[in-house]
Order: C-alpha cells, then sequence, then structure tokens
C-alpha cells in the first residue's frame, strides 16, 4: 500500500534555530516527491520537487533532500523565521497505469517558531 | 497575476440544501482538481479534470459532482450536503502533459470552509 509517513507530528522551536522535517515513504513505482508549505486556512504552496536523480534542491532557507535507496526525505529549514510556522507536507506522485500519476500525501507536520 | 480563486470563501448551510463552490483559474491549465482537508486525515481528493469535459473520480467522490464546460472553471457541486461533508475545501489546478499531470506542480486556491448542519 503506498502510503507517505512524516515526523514529528508537530515541533515548536525559537526564532534563528535550524530544524529539520522527515518524510518516509513506502510508494511504488516513484515518480517525484515534493514539499509543500500551508499556512493555517491557506492553500498549500509547493516549496520543492524531486525527482529519483535528485538528491538534494534548495529554496532559500529551505533545503529538501531524497534517498531514493532507503526512501526518505527530509526538509532542512535554516534561520527559522516566525513566518515559517505552518504546516510543512510531504508529497509523493506514483506512477500508475497509462502513464498517470497519483499523488500520495502525508500527514504534515505543524511547525511553530516562536520569538 | 496567476492565479486560482474559489468562491465562496466560508459557508455554513443546512442538510439537503444544495450549493455549488466555484473555482477559476487564469493560467490557461488543462488539469484540475478538487481537495478536502480533514482533522488527522490530510488533503484527499474528490474528483479531478484533465480536460473541458473530462472529469474522473478521486479518492473520496461521494456526495460530490462536478462539470467541466469551460477550460478554466471546475465547481464543485454538493446536490444534498450532510455534516459529514463539513471540511476545508481546495480547488488546485496545473499544466497537463502527456506523461500525466501530476508531474507538475499544483496551484491552490484559497480554500472553501464550509459547515453543513
Amino acid at each position: 500500500k503506498n502510503q507517505v509517513e512524516q515526523s514529528p507530528q508537530s515541533l515548536i522551536i525559537l526564532e534563528g534555530k535550524n530544524c529539520t522535517l522527515q518524510c518516509n515513504y513506502t510508494v511504488s513505482p516513484f515518480s517525484n516527491l515534493r514539499w509543500y508549505k500551508q499556512d493555517t486556512g491557506r492553500g498549500p504552496v509547493s516549496l520543492t520537487i524531486m525527482t529519483f536523480s535528485e538528491n538534494t534542491k534548495s529554496n532559500g532557507r529551505y533545503t529538501a533532500t531524497l534517498d531514493a535507496d532507503t526512501k526518505q526525505s527530509s526538509l532542512h529549514i535554516t534561520a527559522s523565521q516566525l513566518s515559517d510556522s505552518a504546516s510543512y507536507i510531504c508529497v509523493v506522485s506514483a506512477l500508475e497505469a497509462g502513464n498517470n500519476r497519483k499523488l500520495i500525501w502525508g500527514l504534515g507536520t505543524s511547525l511553530a517558531v516562536n520569538p | 497575476e496567476a492565479q486560482v480563486t474559489q468562491n465562496p470563501r466560508y459557508l455554513i448551510t443546512v442538510t439537503g440544501k444544495k450549493l455549488t463552490v466555484t473555482c477559476s483559474q487564469n493560467m490557461n491549465h488543462e488539469y484540475m482538481s478538487w481537495y478536502r482537508q480533514d482533522p488527522g486525515l490530510g488533503l484527499r481528493q474528490i474528483y479531478y479534470s484533465m480536460n473541458v469535459e473530462v472529469t474522473d473520480k478521486g479518492d473520496v467522490p461521494e456526495g460530490y459532482k462536478v462539470s467541466r464546460k469551460e477550460k478554466r472553471n471546475f465547481p464543485l457541486i454538493l446536490e444534498s450536503p450532510s455534516p459529514n461533508q463539513t471540511s476545508l475545501y481546495f480547488c488546485a489546478s496545473s499544466l497537463l502533459a502527456g506523461r500525466g499531470a501530476q508531474d507538475y506542480e499544483q496551484y491552490f486556491g484559497p480554500g472553501t470552509r464550509l459547515t453543513v448542519t
């Protein structure tokens, strides 16, 4: 069964500190992995998209890594800001019959950055 | 400005009263989709459309209808809403390539919070 699991479920850090969020998946065949940021009550916004051959991708203070062998990904946030307080969702795209792709959504990590 | 818009943003209604949530995108995207988001369950796909007059069920289509008469619009219809359809709804759109739309970044609308009493 295709699944995406994220940890921790929630996290509180102080402004300026770094943090790392984890994503483990059991999705096959794998197409790509995405990280989204979702502010409370708003639509998700894409941070990164990585394919099988990419090990790391950065978007400003956000750096995502992918280990396709162990089926793990991480999202590292550097020098956190109050505006980073949000839910971070890992989404894995699975290749289906007919060359279609299905998105498997994780439940997200809720991050709170405190002053 | 490229965007996906939804209306209304908030809606409180009663059981059985038909309602429509509109979704419109100005990016000329072929692919559009509806999701619902509930605490502890994440985002779940309701319906999607790969082009005009082409729609298909997602993971949780029961109790919902959609139509795609124009490329830019993808309304979500609840013919007879029930309390278990109380949720936060998101519309999303993306480009469609021959190898599958899911490879392309999805742009999400601001969400519609629906309460059915």
